[in-house]
């Protein structure tokens, strides 16, 4: 079993709708949760980062963390044509190792 | 400010030729971690510098892999020989020492092995 998994998708959407994307992981030391948004041909870019469980948000985007549940969500309201990309979760236990998920693709329709 | 600079964005070479892969992380940066990405396994790391040491080299694939950090703004991955299999997109990122500073991305050099 992967350290984290993520559903590869695509996943395709109406402009507008609300998406919703998650990670699980298994292990219940991880303390710092990210989000990296990937578009085609270019690097991944930090797009959420929250520490231990709770919400954040940050305009159409919000990040959840339930640690209970070893379960991660982002949130994107509104959604838009230029949120077409790739997602990518991202933990750590409070080291210099990040664990990725292989990425979600992301295309929303105009 | 400038993000991480990576050259060359695309390399075609083949197999048996040695391959260099340059960094410059953002300035004021003191960690700068190595990836490897495929469809297949995804983001992997490489190896991991903290003040231009290498901490953590456990992710290099082989003895044909070899990374430097002369200074605190250069960094290259080194590939000799290299194979078909090491086709993939290899991507530097820099942060802040700390656990709870983010890592930050270049945009990678798409490497084909003919």
């Amino acid at each position: 079993q992967k350290e984290v998994e993520q559903d590869p998708g695509p996943l395709s959407v109406p402009e507008g709708a609300i998406v919703s994307l998650n990670c699980t992981y298994s292990n219940s030391a991880f303390q710092y949760f990210m989000w990296y948004r990937q578009y085609s041909r270019k690097g991944p870019e930090l797009l959420m980062y929250t520490y231990s469980s709770g919400n954040k948000e940050d305009g159409r985007f919000t990040a959840q963390v339930d640690k209970s549940s070893k379960y991660i969500s982002l949130f994107i309201r509104d959604s838009q044509p230029s949120d077409s990309a790739t997602y990518l979760c991202a933990m750590n236990a409070g080291t210099y190792k990040y664990i990725f998920g292989t990425g979600t693709r992301l295309k929303v329709l105009a | 400010d400038a993000g991480v600079i990576q050259s060359p964005r695309h390399e075609v070479t083949e197999m048996g030729q040695e391959v260099t892969l340059r960094c410059k992380p953002i300035s004021g940066h003191n960690s700068l971690f190595w990836y490897r990405q495929t469809m297949m396994r995804g983001l992997e790391l490489l190896i991991y510098f903290n003040n231009n040491v290498p901490i953590d080299d456990s992710g290099m694939p082989e003895d044909r892999f070899s990374a430097k950090m002369p200074n605190a703004s250069f960094s290259t991955l080194k590939i000799q020989p290299s194979e078909p299999r090491d086709s993939a997109v290899y991507f530097c990122a820099s942060s802040l020492m700390g656990q709870d500073q983010p890592q930050h991305f270049g945009d990678g050099t798409r490497l084909s092995i003919l």
